[in-house]
């Protein structure tokens, strides 16, 4: 059975503040690794893709690591806009997403 | 502006009806799927399809069925409502080459009596 696992949170933290998510995911035959985010009460939207030797957009950085199964998620300078669920998805080969559960982000003024 | 339309937002239906959700996209997306999405649990695959007339389950089918007569509609039946049935249902799609990226419709929020 895949596995996708989130600490839920909620994170709470400041305006400005720099936060971090981890994701770990239980099949070693995942190929490809993606952040969604999903604002309250909407759709998810795909945030970012997660390469292999890290990546970055804007203020968020998404790095993986194969050997400890695991992708993690860094927030820069956060906004109030950022307050959102944060899903991780993996995706082996011939497959489809499998989805973690979310972890929500608070950002308060 | 991309589109994915689930035909009602909110859904009201009593044990045992038939239900027939719709999902329409403006994408010419080979790739449509169906999740539902419930507190605590994630969004879970329902059922899929990567072209018309093709159709394959997901995690969780029992209970649906789907259908993809065109291209651009995918359709979810309940074929007798439970009220284990309630949740927010989400339509997405997604092109052939980029699977990876799902555009997801705004939901329809369905509750069996």
């Amino acid at each position: 059975r895949k596995e996708v696992e989130q600490d839920p949170g909620p994170f709470n933290v400041p305006e400005g503040a720099t936060v971090a998510f981890n994701c770990t995911y239980s099949n070693s035959a995942s190929q490809s690794f993606f952040w969604y985010r999903q604002d309250c009460r909407k759709e998810p939207k795909l945030l970012m893709s997660v390469y292999s030797s890290g990546n970055e957009d804007g203020r968020f950085t998404a790095q993986l690591n194969r050997a400890s199964q695991y992708i993690s998620l860094l927030i820069r300078d956060s906004k109030l806009s950022d307050s959102a669920t944060y899903l991780c998805v993996v995706k082996e080969r011939y497959s489809t997403l499998t989805f973690g559960k979310g972890t929500m982000l608070l950002v308060s003024p | 502006d991309v589109k994915v339309t689930q035909s009602s937002r909110y859904l009201v239906k009593r044990t045992g009806e038939k239900v027939f959700l719709e999902c329409v996209q403006d994408m010419d997306h080979e790739n449509m799927f169906w999740y539902r999405q419930d507190p605590g649990l994630g969004l879970r695959l329902i059922y899929f399809s990567y072209d018309v007339k093709m159709k394959e389950k997901g995690d969780i089918p029992e209970g649906y069925s789907v259908s993809r007569e065109k291209k651009e509609r995918f359709s979810l039946i309940l074929e007798s409502a439970s009220t284990n049935q309630t949740s927010m249902y989400l339509c997405a799609s997604s092109s052939r080459q980029s699977n990876e990226k799902l555009f997801f419709g705004s939901g329809t929020q369905l509750s069996v009596l």
